[in-house]
């Protein structure tokens, strides 16, 4: 059965801090690996990750996919209140041509304290 | 102006009534889905739809049903409600093939049934 798999699945820090969340998959036929933001609504795109080895940053935002040992980080610098939020990620599979569906994992709830 | 709007954003129902949930997307995008999001957060892939080809998640139950009036549009009706089905439904859209699937979500619909 194909999962991902998401840890820690909540994360209490300062402000200040900074933060690597983890996420592992075994999946068929693997595509791509996808980061999303989910604050009260729907969830906000970060980053689609394809290669490994290769460091996608956006800001004080970082991501890297690992495909020989199947896991990707998603690291947070400087952590602020508003980074707090429910972290996803989420595996493409398929074979590309159609409607492939995102497969979730639980997230990690972050919480960034003052 | 919204790239992936739902309505309603709240659906209040009583058991064994029949519902729709309406999905519109200006993305310009050739596919779009439905998930479910339940009381734990866990996101689902239900339906996934791309030119005229639906892709259906086996264990989503044959009460839920997809439309798709054309391809700005997809909706999602559900007979015969029960308990279980209350969630947050959130609707999606992207483009097709390649590694190019990033999905855009809209703010989602909750549905409570009584």
């Amino acid at each position: 059965e194909d999962k991902v798999v998401q840890s820690p699945l909540s994360l209490v820090v300062h402000e200040g801090d900074t933060v690597t969340l983890n996420c592992s998959y075994e999946v068929t036929n693997f595509r791509s690996l996808l980061w999303y933001k989910q604050e009260k609504k729907a969830p906000t795109f970060l980053f689609m990750l394809t290669s490994s080895g290769i460091e996608k940053k956006s800001g004080r935002l970082s991501s890297i996919l690992d495909k020989k040992e199947l896991f990707s980080i998603l690291n947070i610098t400087a952590t602020q209140t508003g980074d707090s939020a429910v972290y996803l990620c989420a595996v493409v599979m398929g074979s590309g041509g159609g409607a492939d569906g995102l497969t979730f994992g639980k997230g990690t709830h972050l919480i960034i304290q003052p | 102006d919204t790239a992936v709007s739902q309505t309603p954003k709240y659906l209040v129902t009583q058991m064994g009534n029949d519902k729709s949930i309406k999905c519109e997307q200006n993305l310009g995008h050739d596919t779009m889905y439905w998930y479910k999001q339940d009381s734990k957060k866990f996101l689902k892939i239900m339906f996934s739809y791309n030119n005229k080809e639906l892709i259906i998640n086996e264990t989503v139950p044959n009460r839920f049903s997809p439309k798709s009036p054309d391809k700005a549009h997809l909706n999602l009706h559900i007979n015969s409600l029960e308990l279980g089905d209350s969630a947050v439904y959130f609707c999606a859209s992207s483009r097709s093939g390649g590694s190019k699937n990033i999905q855009y979500f809209g703010a989602g619909t909750r549905l409570s049934v009584l």
